[in-house]
């Protein structure tokens, strides 16, 4: 199994110009999460998709953030307009229905986002 | 709301040496996971626990699940250099598959 696959691995970009993220989730997941990742705010879940229909949006930070799930296999998480404060690792992740919770969700590698 | 706490954040401790973190969460869920982290890496799943009393051992790692007293604990017994990492303790909301994360527990073994 290939993993979650996220793109690009690092990016760094000017305040001010758009960013987007992409993930390929695992074959076969049903759900699929977006988190950021900061020494000061820890690991915080941004919006979560089920079957690809976004389920709980409440962590997104603002209207500059949006996330898409066109299809089964296929998700982005855009920032417009970036701002230094967006710096983080974000991390996409998948996880099966599985029964009673029994599958973990798994992560991909992260993006390492910086925003001069 | 639910919120996850862990402690200590940081433990420093010697090779062969045991030692538990704690992980308490404010609002009733029976689905607890551990998930440990390497410097600049992605995070890894460690254990799924899925009822009170559930226990799950792993090499020199070891964890359980209290869902009364909603407490989990990860136990490491007798430290090595490679268990060096940030382990994370994560609750499933209301059996929503959504986490809440623990701030993180960042262990250093000391050779």
């Amino acid at each position: 199994d290939a993993g979650v696959i996220q793109s690009p691995r690092h990016e760094v970009t000017e305040m001010g110009q758009e960013v987007t993220l992409r993930c390929k989730p695992i074959s076969g997941h049903d759900y699929l999460f977006w988190y950021r990742q900061t020494m000061m705010r820890g690991l915080e879940l941004l919006i979560y998709f089920n079957n690809n229909v976004p389920i709980d949006d409440s962590g997104m930070p603002e209207d500059r953030f949006s996330a898409k799930m066109p299809n089964a296999s296929f998700s982005t998480l855009k920032i417009q307009p970036s701002e230094p404060r967006d710096s983080a690792v974000y991390f996409c992740a998948s996880s099966p229905r599985g029964r009673g919770g029994n599958q973990p969700q798994h992560f991909g590698d992260g993006t390492r986002l910086s925003i001069l | 709301e639910l919120k996850v706490e862990q402690n200590p954040l940081f433990l420093s401790m010697q090779e062969g040496k045991n030692y538990t973190i704690y992980c308490n969460y404010s609002t009733t869920s029976d689905r607890l996971y551990w998930y440990r982290q390497d410097p600049g890496k992605s995070l890894e799943s460690l254990f799924v626990l899925l009822s009170n009393g559930a226990v799950k051992q792993e090499g020199r790692l070891m964890a359980s699940l209290d869902t009364k007293a909603r407490l989990s604990t990860l136990h490491i017994t007798a430290a090595v250099h490679d268990l060096s990492a940030t382990y994370f303790c994560a609750v499933d909301y209301a059996g929503t598959y959504k986490y809440i994360f623990g701030t993180g527990t960042r262990l250093k073994v000391l050779a």
